[in-house]
């Protein structure tokens, strides 16, 4: 079963523009990972933000979590070519023991030149 | 390098054989796990292990088998490998419990 939803599933925008795609999950977690999956290769990890944090920045990630709302977004300003690939939730359940991941199916993303 | 590695990249076999997917990492991380991605799926664990000699189902166990003798190697074993096992599997690891997965670059396999 999924626990985290992106939404939406395919995105396509010009370089420079801002891309930001979101991730709803269910149950209360410990913890929100985003990766990102380039064609024909493994997931690369970007960013992890705590259920106590409300946002957090890395480079050009911004990545906000809602726990009320059960609701993660991830922002990538000025996006280059470079940025086209596949973007995952994954989320750390609570009591979960944490050292599983349930991952989403996905966020699309095609940045144009 | 230190990293993750997967072998083979790409395996073609039938339907009824046994194979057995390779995976092995460097950084004596003690937590592996093997995903199968799928169109629609996303990543869903089939099984992890949290130490050798330690290992646990996921959410798609199955008709496959794991076992971890050494840290650095967890191989995945199809006993009797199924059309529906046709797919993109992927081992991670970590270097413990909530800490980020690192993956490997895949092994498509396709069953006949």
């Amino acid at each position: 079963s999924q626990q985290g939803e992106e939404d939406p599933q395919a995105l396509s925008i010009q370089e420079g523009e801002n891309a930001t795609m979101n991730c709803s999950y269910k149950t209360s977690i410990n913890n929100l990972q985003w990766y990102r999956q380039n064609s024909g290769r493994g997931l690369v990890h970007l960013i992890l933000i705590r259920s106590n944090e409300r946002e957090k920045h890395s480079g050009r990630l911004r990545v906000t979590l809602d726990t009320s709302k059960k609701s993660s977004s991830l922002l990538i300003t000025a996006s280059r070519a470079a940025d086209t690939a596949s973007y995952f939730c994954a989320t750390d359940t609570a009591g979960g023991g944490g050292n599983k991941l349930t991952f989403g199916t996905g966020t699309q993303l095609k940045v144009e030149l | 390098d230190a990293g993750i590695t997967q072998s083979p990249r790409y395996k073609i076999t039938e339907t009824g054989r046994q194979v057995t997917l390779m995976c092995h990492q460097t950084w004596s991380h003690s937590y592996m796990f093997w995903y199968r991605q799928d169109l629609g799926h996303g990543l869903r664990l089939i099984y992890y292990s949290a130490a050798a000699d330690i290992t646990d189902k996921g959410e798609v166990p199955d008709g496959y088998v794991v076992s971890r003798s050494k840290t650095e190697n967890f191989p995945l074993t199809l006993e009797s490998a199924t059309r529906s096992q046709t797919s993109v599997y992927f081992c991670a690891s970590s270097g413990g419990a909530r800490q980020p997965q690192h993956f490997g670059d895949g092994t498509r396999l396709s069953i006949l």
